[in-house]
């Protein structure tokens, strides 16, 4: 298995230039989420999937669109992008559900894929 | 969801136990502790979790207080691979149809763990 997989790698793009990221997961989960990390910060969540067809904003969603069309598929949108979106973006997944401990269901664990490392001139 | 807070950064001498300390001092009955860590330029990578009990597996063990106000990650043997941001996240439990945690990490600003030879 591939795991999680991100593309592209690197980007370079000019003030209002717009580009798609995309991220493929071939662990068959439902949950998928998008995270930008600046430096020297913790992610911080954009976007998020909870299935097929469905997107919700997360933490920081503002200039960003999302859609997931198919199950194993998340995409990312800059429609027009800014120096304030020059950033580290990673893609995860993971199954909604995980064990039982005191009558409580866990989520399982989120499988962060390598990141694209994009700059905004 | 709970605020934890780590220190900064520490440092390990390969193959002693690295002790990774994390306060959670807000935490709910129904919440769940989280580490995952992050190696430079990579994605974070999960490591272990836990709700009351001590927990272990291949890669490091849990220890959490009885109040559950605090939690300890020990990796047993640091070498030097292990150097990494480490991040504590408490986390909901999952919620069934209609829920609106649906699994999201909150990342703090971590632990740099540095393990020297």
């Amino acid at each position: 298995n591939a795991g999680v997989t991100q593309t592209p790698k690197f980007r370079v793009l000019k003030t209002g230039q717009s580009m798609t990221l995309l991220c493929a997961q071939d662990m068959n989960h439902e949950y998928m989420y998008w995270y930008r990390q600046d430096p020297g910060m913790g992610l911080r969540l954009i976007h998020y999937s909870v299935g097929e067809g469905t997107t919700a904003k997360g933490e920081v969603p503002d200039g960003y669109n999302v859609s997931r069309l198919k199950k194993q598929n998340f995409l990312l949108g800059l429609e027009s992008a800014a120096p304030s979106q020059t950033s580290v973006y990673f893609c995860a997944s993971s199954s909604p559900l995980g064990r039982l401990a005191g009558g409580l269901s866990s989520y399982n664990e989120q499988f962060f894929g390598p990141g694209t490392r994009l700059t905004v001139l | 969801d709970a605020k934890t807070t780590q220190p900064t950064s520490m440092d390990c001498a390969e193959g002693r136990a690295a002790n990774l300390p994390c306060n959670h001092s807000t935490i709910s009955g129904n919440e769940y502790v989280y580490w995952y860590r992050q190696i430079h330029s990579q994605g974070p990578q999960y490591i272990i979790h836990g709700l009351k009990n001590n927990e272990t597996n291949e890669m490091a063990s849990l220890i959490i207080t009885e109040d559950r106000k605090s939690s300890t990650l020990i990796l047993p043997h640091a070498t030097l691979r292990d150097t990494a941001v480490y991040y504590c996240i408490v986390r909901p439990p999952s919620v069934n149809a209609g829920g609106t945690s649906y699994g999201k990490l909150t990342f703090g600003q971590g632990t740099i763990l540095t393990v020297h030879p």
